[in-house]
């Protein structure tokens, strides 16, 4: 059974703290991605990374980054958390067929808190 | 704005009934994918559809494209209380970044038992 799998599924940090969001998947997809949820919003594309050491910014990159060391696994770093990035964040893992996305898989969502 | 807008944004039926949402876009798509995500959960896969195809189904689930129209219907058949969750559509161009998978803000359908 294929798997993303999200380091926590509830978080609550306090502003100005530096926030880790794991994400593992075991389908050795090259390509994964960080999603946040707002009501009302839908999902909106915050990092993508297509190979290992490789990333490329989303439609809202700011106040995140992101490190892919191994295949399997995507960080998201929020440097100095802020009240405006509580929300949920999603990870995915995806393949490519002929320049197109295929289904995503997600994870379960990390639903983060920042006080 | 966002390129798949779904309709209705709320749809509330009772147990048995077909549930129908509908997906709009604005460009040409290489392919048009639904979601169903359970409250505060991750999204699953449903179907995937590609711009040469018109219909696709995958259990009570039937898929629909109309590039002409830009649309895309899915339905629920005999609809069950566990059917009830948000459904996006998610919009795959046929150029530009890939990194343009763009979601839709979803139609949270509520069947009632």
């Amino acid at each position: 059974d294929v798997k993303v799998t999200q380091s926590s599924r509830y978080l609550v940090k306090r502003t100005g703290e530096k926030v880790f969001l794991e994400c593992v998947q075991d389908m050795d997809h090259e390509n994964m991605f960080w999603y946040r949820q707002d009501p009302g919003l839908g999902l909106r594309l915050i990092y993508f990374s297509y190979d290992v050491k490789m990333k490329e910014k989303g439609d809202i990159p700011e106040g995140y980054s992101v490190s892919r060391e191994k295949k399997e696994r995507f960080s998201l770093i929020l440097e100095s958390a802020s009240t405006n990035q509580t929300s949920m964040y999603l990870c995915a893992s995806s393949t490519l067929s002929g320049g197109a996305w295929n289904e995503q898989f997600f994870g379960p969502g990390t639903r983060l808190t920042v006080l | 704005s966002q390129q798949g807008e779904e309709d209705p944004q709320a749809l509330s039926i009772q147990e048995g009934e077909n549930a129908t949402m509908n997906c709009s876009y604005k460009t040409s798509i290489n392919n048009l994918q639904w979601y169903r995500q359970n409250s505060g959960r991750g999204l699953v896969h449903l179907i995937l559809i590609r711009s040469n195809e018109r219909e696709k189904h995958s259990g009570r689930l039937r898929v629909t494209l109309d590039t002409s129209k830009k649309s895309s219907s899915l339905l629920i058949t005999a609809s069950r209380a566990a059917d009830t969750a948000s459904y996006f559509c998610a919009t795959v161009p046929f150029s530009g970044s890939a990194r343009q998978l763009t979601f839709g803000s979803g139609t949270q359908l509520t069947v009632l038992p």
